[in-house]
């Protein structure tokens, strides 16, 4: 159980696109889901965490119109890279959560999608 | 800041060795702590979930302890298997919005 599919795995695409990666619970409610960044041999990096139906909450450093989240329904959430640069290609990973604020339930993880942008 | 860290980066021991993963913490103020595994371009799995009342947590081969006073975590694995080559994951969730900070992790290799 839990389980956590992120699509796509992998995009490659030009620069100035703009690139969505879905994020969806499959057997449990996401009351809570976030979005990680990470780079080579690094730490994932919380970007922002978002509740269903409310805005997300983004982490410092992290532009909110370069990276558009919408978190619909209690199973979906999608992170939109707008107008990608070189410098946005990584390692995206959201995870989700079936409680909120203080939680006892552990996250789970999706696959992650290697986002290259040329 | 909560700052964790993972030592050894990297790790290689033999089939069948058991071995000692560490995890430290600054802030002792945590929910819980969790260690995952990450296989190469993956994404997380979950292996173990302290919560900050206990003090170990076990499932299979895998025995993880807290300390949290000390802001010390152990992952002890038994009897390793090259199926168990990946990079160990530790993070504590804490602060005031409760998040997830991770290390930076281990990388172990199991040889046959």
């Amino acid at each position: 159980g839990a389980v956590v599919s992120q699509h796509p795995s992998w995009v490659i695409c030009k620069s100035g696109t703009s690139v969505k990666i879905e994020c969806r619970s499959l057997d449990f409610q996401a009351t809570t889901m976030f979005w990680y960044r990470q780079f080579p041999k690094q730490s994932l990096m919380l970007m922002a965490t978002s509740n269903e139906g409310s805005k997300a909450t983004y982490e410092q450093g992290v532009e909110k119109d370069k990276f558009l989240i919408n978190h619909a329904s209690l199973t979906l959430s999608t992170l939109t890279v707008t107008s990608a640069h070189p410098e946005d290609s990584s390692f995206y990973i959201c995870s989700a959560s079936q409680g909120t604020g203080v939680s006892n339930q552990p996250q789970h993880f999706g696959d992650g999608t290697r986002l290259s942008i040329l | 800041k909560q700052e964790v860290t993972q030592i050894p980066a990297a790790l290689s021991v033999p089939e069948g060795e058991n071995l000692v993963l560490n995890c430290s913490f600054t802030d002792s103020a945590i929910y819980n702590l969790q260690w995952f595994r990450q296989d190469p371009g993956k994404g997380l799995t979950s292996l173990l979930l302290i919560q900050s009342s206990q003090r170990e947590q076990t499932s299979g081969r895998l025995n993880a302890s807290l300390d949290k006073s000390s802001g010390r975590s152990t992952l002890y694995i038994a009897a390793s298997q090259p199926g168990d080559s990946a990079t160990y994951l530790c993070a504590v969730r804490g602060g005031s919005n409760y998040k997830l900070t991770f290390g930076k992790g281990t990388l172990l290799t199991v040889n046959p």
